[in-house]
């Protein structure tokens, strides 16, 4: 079975610290990923997608794919109280154009 | 500016009911989802359109139906809600299948 796996956390990160959220895959036909922000209640929205292997950088945030070892990350640089969210990380497979999702990682930046 | 818009925000039902849930995008998507989210759960795509071709996920219940009259409209019709389907519906478009998924506020159902 196709899966998209997550630390549901909660993940604690002192504000301004690095906060590190990872997502592993298992079927290597994923080629693309995405990362989604979602408070509660509300909708995901979109922070990073990441095609390549290496990093992929936009302001506070950096993305990391490595496809060897399918393993996804995306780091948030100088935390801030109004990161802390669901993120949600999801692989789409090229074969069917199929959106599989993790299961999210709650995130906790501590003023 | 280009959104993807859902009415209602919030809807109240009575078990069995019928209910429709609308989304309009001004995109020009080709692409129109529907996702069904229930708490701490990732989104469960439930159907999609792709242009006019309608691709309906396997385990989606017979209770759910969708229209897509037009590019910038979809619907979601739930025919007969049961208090297993309250849940946020999530409308998302992509300009292609392969390409980023843009999601809608959402609507809350909740089913009396």
């Amino acid at each position: 079975q196709k899966e998209v796996e997550q630390n549901s956390g909660p993940l604690s990160v002192p504000e301004g610290a690095i906060a590190s959220l990872n997502c592993t895959y298992s079927d290597r036909g994923s080629q693309s990923f995405f990362w989604y922000r979602q408070y509660s209640g509300k909708s995901p929205e979109l922070i990073m997608s990441i095609y390549s292997n290496g990093d992929k950088e936009d302001g506070r945030f950096t993305a990391q794919l490595n496809k060897a070892s399918q393993y996804v990350s995306l780091l948030i640089r100088d935390s801030q109280p109004s990161d802390s969210a669901t993120y949600l990380c999801a692989g789409l497979l090229y074969s069917n154009y199929q959106l599989i999702w993790g299961a999210g990682t709650k995130l906790i930046i501590k003023p | 500016d280009a959104m993807v818009i859902q009415n209602p925000r919030y809807q109240v039902t009575q078990f069995g009911k019928p209910v429709t849930l609308s989304c309009s995008q001004t995109l020009n998507h080709n692409v129109m989802y529907w996702y069904q989210q229930k708490s701490s759960q990732a989104p469960k795509l439930l159907f999609h359109y792709y242009d006019k071709d309608f691709n309906n996920e396997a385990d989606t219940p017979d209770n759910f139906q969708s229209r897509r009259p037009n590019t910038s409209f979809c619907f979601l019709d739930i025919r007969s809600p049961g208090l297993g389907d309250a849940a946020m519906y999530l409308c998302a478009t992509s300009a292609r299948r392969e390409e980023t998924q843009y999601f809608g506020p959402g609507t809350r159902l909740l089913v009396l």
